[in-house]
């Protein structure tokens, strides 16, 4: 079993609507959990991290972690074509990063 | 404050030969890490550096070895290429051990023919 699992979409919404990105993950000790972007062709910019269950907002960004579910969200508001890109979870893992897939989100004007 | 630096940032090689691709952290940074995103792969991580000392390894063959150097800058090195070896190489630093935030630079793009 994968430590993280992400359905890597692709998700076409067109600009304003709600996006919503999911990662399972299977190790319960798992504590910190975090969402990257990638634009095409440049490396990945850290987006939201979080260290405990419920949600943590910033701005347009919502980070969702139900730990009894070991499930994780981010939800886009009012979405917009810039951000179109690929959000990938990341969990710290003895020092390394575990991925998901990446889910790729194009926001249509 | 200057991100993750990598050079070069794209590179064609053919098989059997060599590469060196190298990092810059953020100024501060003492961890190093490296990954590699290939098509269809995601990003899997291949080794970790923190004060010169290699402390983690990923699930890659030998042939993918590295180093880092007392200003905390870091190479990568591969041996041998293989065409599946053709990926983003992606360099990212953290603050110190046990420090889980980790910054990325834009990643070497290798193209093995």
């Amino acid at each position: 079993q994968k430590e993280v699992e992400q359905d890597p979409g692709p998700l076409s919404v067109p600009e304003g609507a709600i996006v919503s990105l999911n990662c399972t993950y299977s190790n319960s000790a798992f504590q910190y959990f975090m969402w990257y972007r990638q634009y095409s062709r440049k490396g990945p910019e850290l987006l939201m991290y979080t260290y405990s269950s419920g949600n943590k907002e910033d701005g347009r960004f919502t980070a969702q972690v139900d730990k009894s579910s070991k499930y994780i969200s981010l939800f886009i508001r009012d979405s917009q074509p810039s951000d179109s890109a690929t959000y990938l979870c990341a969990i710290p893992n003895d020092y390394k990063l575990s991925f998901g897939a990446g889910t790729t989100v194009t926001v249509r004007a | 404050e200057a991100g993750v630096t990598q050079s070069p940032t794209h590179l064609i090689k053919t098989r059997g030969q060599q590469v060196t691709l190298r990092c810059s952290p953020i100024s501060g940074h003492t961890s190093v890490y490296w990954y590699q995103q290939a098509l269809g792969l995601g990003l899997q991580f291949l080794l970790w550096y923190d004060e010169g000392e290699e402390r983690n390894r990923g699930n890659f063959p030998p042939r993918f070895s590295g180093r880092q150097f007392p200003n905390y800058s870091s190479e990568l090195n591969v041996n041998a290429l293989e065409l599946e070896d053709s990926a983003l190489y992606l360099c990212a630093s953290s603050f110190s051990v046990g420090q889980e935030t980790q910054y990325f630079g834009p990643g070497t793009r290798l193209l093995v023919l």
